[in-house]
Order: C-alpha cells, then sequence, then structure tokens
C-alpha cells in the first residue's frame, strides 16, 4: 500500500531563512509525487511535481524538490522564505496505472518577521 | 481557461438530509476526482472517475454515498442522510491524462 509520511506537523521560520519540508514516501513502482500548498479555506494548488528524469525539481513560487530514490524522499525547498508563504504543505504520491493520490497529513508553515 | 469549479462552496445540511456537492472539470478534462478532508487531517481519496464510468471507488464509504460524472453536465457526489461525521471539505480534482490533478476550491459542508 502507498503512503506518505511528512513529520513536521508544524515549522516556524524567519522572514527571509531558507526552508526545507520532509516527505517520505511508500511505493511498490516508480512513484510520481507532488507537492501542494493550501491556504486557509482555499483549495490545492500544485507546486510542483516529478514524474522521471532530472531528480532536482523546479516549481513556482521559488520552491524546488529533490527526489532521493535511496532515501524514498522528496523534501521541499527554498531558499529564502516570505510572509506570503504561509500556508499548509501537502505532499502526496501516485502512480502510472493508480491514479488516485495518496496525501501526507501536511505540514503547517508560519513565517515571523 | 477557468479552473476546477465546485459549488456549493459551503453547506449546511441537518442530520438526515441529502447533500449534493458538485464538479465541473476544467474544460478538456475528462478524469474527475473526489477527495474528502476531515478538520486538520490531509485528504483522502474517494472516488475517481471519467465520462459516464467508475474507474476506482476503493475509497468510498460502502453506505450512503455516490458518485457519477454524466456524458453532459457536471459531476455529482451524492450523501444521503447525512451525519456528523460526514462534516468535512470536499475537493474535486480534474486531470486531462491521469497524472497532474487540478483542485477545485472545494465544498465545505457542515452537519448540524
Amino acid at each position: 500500500a502507498q503512503s506518505v509520511t511528512q513529520p513536521d506537523i508544524h515549522i516556524t521560520v524567519s522572514e527571509g531563512a531558507s526552508l526545507e519540508l520532509r516527505c517520505n514516501y511508500s511505493y511498490g513502482a516508480t512513484p510520481y509525487l507532488f507537492w501542494y500548498v493550501q491556504s486557509p479555506g482555499q483549495g490545492l494548488q500544485l507546486l510542483l511535481k516529478y514524474f522521471s528524469g532530472d531528480t532536482l525539481v523546479q516549481g513556482i513560487k521559488g520552491f524546488e524538490a529533490e527526489f532521493k530514490r535511496s532515501q524514498s524522499s522528496f523534501n521541499l525547498r527554498k531558499p529564502s522564505v516570505h510572509w506570503s508563504d504561509a500556508a499548509e504543505y501537502f505532499c502526496a504520491v501516485g502512480g502510472f496505472g493508480n491514479e488516485k493520490l495518496t496525501f501526507g497529513t501536511g505540514t503547517r508553515l508560519t513565517i515571523i518577521p | 481557461n477557468a479552473g476546477v469549479m465546485q459549488n456549493p462552496r459551503h453547506l449546511v445540511r441537518r442530520r438526515g438530509q441529502e447533500a449534493r456537492l458538485r464538479c465541473s472539470p476544467m474544460k478538456g478534462h475528462s478524469h474527475v476526482y473526489w477527495y474528502r478532508q476531515l478538520p486538520e487531517e490531509g485528504l483522502k481519496f474517494m472516488v475517481y472517475l471519467q465520462k459516464e464510468n467508475i474507474i476506482d471507488e476503493s475509497g468510498m464509504p460502502k453506505e450512503r454515498f455516490s458518485a457519477e460524472f454524466p456524458k453532459e453536465g457536471p459531476s455529482i457526489l451524492r450523501i444521503q442522510q447525512v451525519v456528523r461525521g460526514d462534516s468535512a471539505a470536499y475537493f474535486c480534482a480534474s486531470s486531462q491524462d491521469s497524472y497532474e490533478q487540478y483542485f477545485g476550491p472545494g465544498t465545505r459542508l457542515t452537519v448540524t
């Protein structure tokens, strides 16, 4: 069975500081990996995705993520956060022929001045 | 190009009533997915549909819940005889090729 673990429920960082959100997955075949962001009361916006190829993927809003097969990880990073990045971040896994996405429980990001 | 549309955005029902949630996929998308988000939790898959067909309903509760995606019109998620535990945000997503899913704003169902 596929699963996603986001070990950090809540992270607080200072504006301008770097950010890394952790994601570990379990999937029996080649995974398709996604990061979504959700602002309060809103839907989910796709930040970036990994299907194949280069293991470092670039997304919107200055985010990037690195796929590490040996560690079953797909961590999200940003070199310098902005106050507008405060939101809930979800990692998800899917795959070819298994179209449903399995989500982690999310990491809530708080930005302090 | 309009995104995924869901209505209503907020729905209040009394216990025992029926709830109908609608989802219009993005133009050109023929795959629709429904997910449920309980308070303080991630999204859980419910059902995956293509036009007139249910492809995967492994996440749907066995009773009271049903979904359809007719040839014409939006996809409908129907919950009969709602209970308090059905209170959640219900999200619809659509895709063109079943890989990259685009999400709607959600319908927040409150059962009183």
